[in-house]
């Protein structure tokens, strides 16, 4: 199985910062790789798909990059309705894996 | 819109069966690929299996946590798939998604909609 492995699990950060959350795969897995935002309470969301496209109505502040065996995932300008978890997901291979997630927290 | 709504959701004693149902709505249910994910309360998000087309012959895939327990089925013209969960273990009580795959030759297949999710409680 592949793993992922997300850091930080845990990232305290004001309005305006620019944050940059990473995933690491066990192996590389090309780019296919998916990240998503889950407010609690509610179903998680795309953002960024095939590693580096941003998904239709997601703003543009959200970017991810990276190929392989290393990604990441940047909001440029922390706004207040991005304060969530976010996940990475691979489907490069079964059984499909998530990170453990990335709770980002108003500091 | 695209619309998936889970139900069936229950309270359950270890070792009981639970039978979950996704309605889609929305989109051409039978051109996708389906998929269940769970997440345990306060827990991360585990993906537990998945449902081809009538193309692929409906064939499935598992997590090894649930293979051999728990069966994806799905019928096409009601729109609905379903998860049959026997032999429960409390590991199970998670909220249960019900997600729609987009198939890209560019970028694989990913969940793309997810639903609201059901409540499933494994106790005594």
């Amino acid at each position: 199985d592949i793993q992922l492995t997300q850091s930080p699990s845990l990232l305290s950060a004001s309005l305006g910062d620019r944050v940059t959350i990473t995933c690491r795969p066990s192996q590389g897995i090309s780019d296919y790789l998916t990240w998503y935002q889950q407010k609690p309470g509610k179903a998680p969301k795309v953002l960024i798909y095939g590693a580096s496209n941003l998904r239709i109505g997601v703003p543009s502040r959200f970017s991810g990059s990276g190929s392989g065996t290393e990604f990441t995932l940047t909001i440029s300008s922390l706004q207040p309705e991005d304060f969530a978890t976010y996940y990475c997901q691979q489907h490069s291979s079964y059984p499909i894996t998530f990170g453990q997630g990335t709770r980002l927290e108003i500091k | 819109d695209v619309q998936l709504a889970e139900s069936g959701g229950d309270l359950v004693p270890p070792g009981g069966s639970l039978r979950l149902s996704c309605a889609a709505s929305g989109f051409l249910f039978s051109d996708h690929d389906m998929d269940w994910v769970r997440q345990p309360p306060g827990k991360g998000l585990e993906w537990v299996g998945r449902i081809r087309t009538k193309v692929d012959s409906y064939t499935t895939e598992y997590a090894a946590s649930v293979r051999g327990r728990f069966t994806i089925s799905r019928n096409d013209p009601s729109k609905s798939m379903f998860l049959q969960m026997t032999s429960l273990k409390t590991d199970d009580a998670a909220v249960y998604y019900c997600a729609r795959v987009r198939d890209s030759t560019l970028y694989g297949s990913y969940a793309d909609f997810w639903g609201q999710g059901t409540l499933v409680t494994v106790s005594s």
